[in-house]
């Protein structure tokens, strides 16, 4: 069973960088078959699609937040992480990681979430 | 502002079937069959209920069923029962900007 489990700072300043981690348990993240994205979800909203990696190095982001964002991936450590730059209140939100099947439209896995605050 | 567009809320008592729909264009659920849809409990993380239009995964109780019709996609939960209470987001692949879009999502109650 696949287990992803995201981490980092609850609490980032304004205008400084948001830095998570995702941890991949069971299964490989240099997989053809998977993608391997960031949602995020500010409170009482919807969900955001932010942006994925795959096979450790492809990388797609959403248009809207293309300019502030980065995935990288490190399969050593079977881990995948979001870089979002130049951050404002309006990027305070619960951020998940979660599993893309490859040729479908399956967010199959999810992590817990990892609640982020940009407040000074 | 999301390209999918749902009902905020849809209500039914329990035994009852409901439908939540979700309204997008030939630019995403017209033009593929990427469409999913996800169950969510207050502070809980979205669970994968159906994908690809009407593919239910392994362990999603066959109450649940998905479809599509043009530019409309629809999730019917039938029997309805008070676990189902919760929140309902669907999700699209657009083809014209090769992204992952979710809808704004449907809160559904039991009554």
């Amino acid at each position: 069973q696949v287990q992803l489990r995201e981490s980092g700072p609850g609490l980032v300043k304004p205008s400084q960088t948001l830095s998570l981690t995702c941890t991949v348990s069971g299964g490989s993240i240099n997989s053809d078959n998977y993608y391997w994205t960031w949602v995020r979800q500010p409170a009482g909203k919807g969900l955001e699609w932010i942006g994925r990696i795959f096979s450790g190095v492809s990388t797609l982001y959403n248009p809207s937040l293309k300019s502030r964002v980065t995935i990288s991936a490190d399969t050593s450590k079977s881990q995948f992480s979001l870089q979002l730059n130049s951050v404002t209140a309006a990027d305070t939100a619960i951020y998940y990681c979660a599993r893309l099947r490859w040729g479908s439209g399956a967010f199959d896995f999810w992590g817990q979430g990892t609640a982020v605050t940009v407040s000074s | 502002q999301s390209a999918l567009t749902q009902p905020a809320s849809v209500s039914g008592s329990p035994g009852q079937s409901i439908t939540l729909s979700c309204a997008g264009s030939s630019n995403d659920i017209g033009d593929h069959n990427y469409v999913s849809w996800y169950q969510q409990h207050p502070g809980k993380a979205p669970k994968l209920m159906i994908y690809d239009v009407s593919n239910r995964p392994s362990g999603v109780s066959n109450r649940f069923s998905g479809s599509k019709s043009g530019n409309t996609a629809s999730l019917t939960i039938a029997g309805l029962q008070a676990e189902d209470e919760a929140d309902y987001y669907c999700s699209s692949y657009t083809s014209s900007s090769t992204i992952y879009v979710f809808g704004p999502g449907t809160k559904v109650t039991v009554l």
